[in-house]
């Protein structure tokens, strides 16, 4: 079965504080893409990253930087010194064989100011 | 690059009408798009795969004579909700493949649909 959880429903920080997203998917298949979409008020999903199965290799890009650990099957997500922008839902998503993007429930995040 | 344009962005109707909504591949050509469906505060949960020229794939529990998708060309798909009633109420968001191997999906801006 293809599954992603986010455990996180929600998530409060104050502004300039460090968070982490989790995010852990369940397939049987070798290959596979790991995404993370951010969707803010407006309701538009922005892609912010695509990792494949083979690349365990952790990515910065500027406050964000995501955490890809197959042991334990886990794509976590932080952002470094939060800020009033960050607040949205934030999806992580699973692209197996199946060709079908299966989402997880979302974590709302919300920084205060 | 790589945009998909959704429209309308919202729409009410009255109960038993139909509306359509529309999304296009504006800078690249997709022969496949994806309708998804949001309820408040929930996840997306895929509807149907649209494939240019042929019938759209639908996910169980979606009704195909309710959710009509037609994919007439490599840019447009349309997702016509039938005789919509309350309770079909929801944000719905388009997407469509693009980039090297075609696994990165981009979404359209969505459309929240508000039936009276």
């Amino acid at each position: 079965a293809q599954k992603v959880t986010q455990a996180q429903t929600e998530i409060s920080v104050v502004e300039k504080e460090d968070v982490t997203l989790d995010c852990v998917y369940e397939t049987r298949d070798t290959t596979y893409y790991l995404f993370w979409y951010k969707q803010p008020p407006s309701g538009e999903l922005v892609f912010l990253i695509r990792r494949n199965s083979f690349d365990e290799q952790n990515e910065i890009s500027g406050r964000y930087s995501w955490n890809f650990q197959k042991s334990t099957s886990s794509f976590n997500f932080t952002i470094t010194a939060s800020q009033v922008v960050d607040s949205a839902v934030y999806f992580c998503a699973l692209l197996t064989n199946t060709d079908k993007l299966i989402f997880g429930t979302g974590t709302r995040l919300q920084v205060f100011p | 690059g790589a945009v998909v344009s959704q429209h309308p962005s919202r729409v009410i109707c009255k109960s038993g009408t139909s509306v359509k909504i529309e999304c296009r591949s504006l800078d690249f050509q997709a022969t496949t798009m994806f309708w998804y469906r949001q309820f408040p505060k929930q996840s997306l949960m895929l509807m149907a795969t649209s494939n240019e020229g042929s019938k759209a794939t639908y996910e169980q529990g979606v009704e195909k004579d309710k959710f009509l998708i037609n994919h007439a060309s490599l840019t447009l798909s349309t997702l016509t909700v039938t005789s919509a009633h309350p309770e079909d109420s929801s944000f719905y968001i388009c997407s469509a493949r693009w980039g090297a191997g075609a696994n990165v999906l981009t979404f359209g801006a969505g459309s929240r649909l508000t039936v009276l």
